[in-house]
């Protein structure tokens, strides 16, 4: 069963960088797509975006000009980068395998991130 | 982007019952569509895909309909395990957009 986890800072400072990575454990990382997803308190779910093992790259519109995927398939980790954010950025970030491109059929268990100064 | 809209938002049942949740998207998706569970403090875990097929080791009280653009989500039988947030969401066309959630509660 592949887990995922994700990790990094619980708090960034407005007008920095966001950065995650996630690892996945328990299967390879090749030849899947891998996603973020994010969910603000109390709210529902935003995707981010998505990578495959190629390197290859989609971003949800509303939140592309901001947002850089990568991924390491020696180390079985991808990771997002969110630069200049606001307050509302803030949110618990969860990491995802997809099937079929679109469809999260794994999460990891998400990782809150606050936005503040 | 395609609008997902789910009904009711809030349910209370007992266990045993039988619980139907619905959801609506804003132009026609086919089959493109996903059901979740999630619980406090956890990730979202895949319930049902293209929906109507269950993904691996879901339980087969639960079950999904529909096509275009309205779904249902039905558990035939409540169990104490079930209790949990439901989201649907549509892997037709990206970006990929999820329902505001159906919070099943205990009666």
């Amino acid at each position: 069963q592949v887990q995922l986890q994700e990790s990094g800072p619980g708090l960034v400072k407005p007008s920095e960088t966001l950065s995650l990575t996630c690892s996945v454990s328990g299967g390879s990382i090749s030849s899947y797509y891998w996603s973020w997803i994010r969910q603000p308190a109390g709210k529902g779910l935003e995707w981010i975006g998505r990578i495959y093992t190629s390197g290859s790259t989609n971003y949800n519109p509303s939140l592309k000009s901001r947002v850089i995927m990568s991924i390491d398939t020696s180390k079985n980790q991808f990771s997002l980068k969110l630069n200049s954010v606001t307050a509302a950025d803030t949110a618990v970030y969860y990491c995802a395998r997809c099937r079929g491109g679109y469809t999260p059929d794994n999460w990891g268990q998400g990782t809150l991130v606050t936005v503040s100064s | 982007d395609i609008q997902m809209t789910q009904s009711p938002s809030s349910l209370s049942a007992s266990v045993g019952d039988r619980v139907t949740i619905t959801c609506r998207a804003s132009q026609s998706i086919s089959t493109y569509l996903n059901w979740y569970q999630q619980k406090p403090g956890k990730g979202p875990k895949l319930l049902i895909f293209a929906a109507s097929s269950l993904h691996s080791g879901v339980p087969p009280r639960i079950s999904g309909s529909g096509s275009g653009t309205d779904f249902t989500l039905t558990i035939s039988s409540l169990q104490p395990e079930d209790f949990a947030t439901y989201y649907c969401q549509q892997s037709y066309s990206p970006p990929p957009t999820f329902g505001q959630g159906t919070k099943l509660e205990i009666k």
